[in-house]
């Protein structure tokens, strides 16, 4: 089946304009994860969706960055008045939720994002 | 605080054998996970620890110790195309958010 797609895979952007990312995650994963990942550093969790409701806001950078899920499905983050420093990969992963056990999660290949 | 620490960086060589260090400080524990991620690509799942001891999955194997809060990924008969970071990740609950360490790139020299 279909794995967890993001949009766009690149996206150039200057400085102080607002982007917005999207995620579709794999059909019936109910938890939907966005992270950060500078050039050869390591993943930064940013939001954590438990179906449409985000538990845990807690590595959102700054006020300029927010995220939505609709339902079960797909997501957007939404970065407003861009700096450079927002430049990065951003990664969307899905995984199953519930039970007595974590469950793997499945990244989608990430938006490449660059703030000139 | 949470905390996952693991060696930025470990060289080997083809064919060999090379043991990659996690261990954790979180406020719970659900299992621990390894990740592989090569260079501009997304990570892909490597193994799940749950309960203590070695898990095997062909070239690939995974230690968990509970009690000293230590895993190691072991990587047997190495190949070139095991280039890549190898990222340990610790959910401290079923309803939370996982916890990554900075990841280890692996070099693989002929």
């Amino acid at each position: 089946g279909a794995g967890v797609s993001q949009s766009p895979s690149n996206k150039v952007t200057e400085k102080g304009k607002d982007v917005e990312l999207r995620c579709d995650p794999i059909s019936g994963h109910t938890a939907l994860y966005w992270y950060r990942q500078r050039l050869g550093q390591g993943l930064e969790f940013l939001i954590y969706f438990q179906g449409n409701s985000a538990p845990d806001k807690s590595g959102l950078p700054s006020d300029r960055f927010s995220a939505e899920r609709t339902g079960e499905s797909v997501s957007t983050l939404t970065i407003q008045r861009t700096q450079q420093e927002d430049s990065a990969v951003y990664l969307c992963a899905s995984s199953l939720a519930g039970g007595s056990v974590s469950y793997e999660q499945y990244f989608g290949p990430g938006t490449r994002l660059t703030v000139t | 605080g949470q905390n996952i620490d693991q060696p930025t960086e470990m060289t080997a060589t083809e064919g060999a054998i090379v043991q990659i260090n996690c261990t954790y400080q979180t406020s719970g524990f659900n299992g621990l996970f390894w990740y592989q991620q090569h260079a501009g690509e997304a990570p892909t799942f490597l193994s799940y620890n749950v309960l203590d001891g070695l898990e095997e999955k062909g070239r690939f194997s995974s230690f968990l110790s509970r009690s000293k809060g230590y895993s190691y990924l072991l990587l047997k008969e190495l190949q070139m195309k095991d280039s890549a970071s190898y990222l340990c990740a610790v959910p401290p609950s079923r309803d939370d958010k996982i916890i990554f360490g900075k990841g280890t790139r692996l070099h693989i020299l002929p």
